[in-house]
């Protein structure tokens, strides 16, 4: 079972539908999350960490089920530039004296369309 | 703030021959800077952590004696490619953790380096 999961799409969707990714993660000592979005071609971006509580940013919602190993981004109101890959991605916490490491999912790419 | 650059941004070389990827943390100071590679329609995959003035943790698979990584300073990490082949071929990002990161650590990513080895 690969560390972090994802459905790779595409997600084909209209400008201003809502769309929603999920991600599932095999470690359950996992400490902390992310959502990054990557463009064609260049480095991933941060997009928003993921709590435990549930985070809102703007038009993104990301929820974190630690019981189920599962993470999800929601996107309301889809615009043209949302389009790129997300990537869900896990960081493990390192032991003593160790850095904590990304562990990255494939990405789920999104197109929006007019 | 919290800017990553990598130099060369693209690289063509002939099959045998190095090449060295630097990468810098402009506007902070790095304890830990991380390897990366991409290859096409793929995920990251962690290759290495670079730790200033210690040796490098190699991720299980990956040589240490191909993928050579200097952490000399707290601003500068390099790749070198030694020998390297056409599989080598491949997007080769780094990313930077902030000295004063807190419990979650922000890691900033560089805008990668494109090799083509022929």
């Amino acid at each position: 079972r690969k560390e972090v999961e994802q459905d790779p799409g595409p997600f084909n969707v209209p400008e201003g539908a809502t769309v929603a990714f999920n991600c599932t993660y095999s470690n359950s000592a996992s400490q902390s999350f992310f959502w990054y979005r990557q463009d064609c071609r260049k480095e991933p971006k941060l997009l928003m960490s993921v709590y435990s509580s549930g985070n809102e940013d703007g038009r993104f919602t990301a929820q974190l089920n630690r019981a189920s190993q599962y993470i999800s981004l929601l996107i309301r109101d889809s615009k043209l530039s949302d389009s790129a890959t997300y990537l869900c991605v896990v960081n493990q916490e390192g032991g003593t004296g160790t850095a904590s490491k990304l562990t990255f999912g494939t990405g789920t790419r999104l197109q929006v369309t007019l | 703030g919290a800017v990553v650059s990598q130099h060369p941004s693209r690289v063509i070389c002939k099959s045998g021959t190095s090449v060295k990827i630097e990468c810098r943390s402009l506007d902070f100071q790095a304890t830990t800077m991380f390897w990366y590679r991409q290859f096409p329609k793929k995920s990251l995959m962690l290759m290495a952590t670079s730790n200033e003035g210690s040796k490098a943790t190699y991720e299980q698979g990956v040589e240490k004696d191909k993928f050579l990584i200097n952490h000399a300073s707290l601003t500068l990490s390099t790749l070198t490619v030694t020998s390297a082949h056409p599989e080598d071929s491949s997007f080769y990002i780094c990313s930077a953790t902030p000295l004063t990161s807190g419990y979650q650590e922000t890691q900033y990513f560089g805008p990668g380096t494109r090799l083509l080895v022929l």
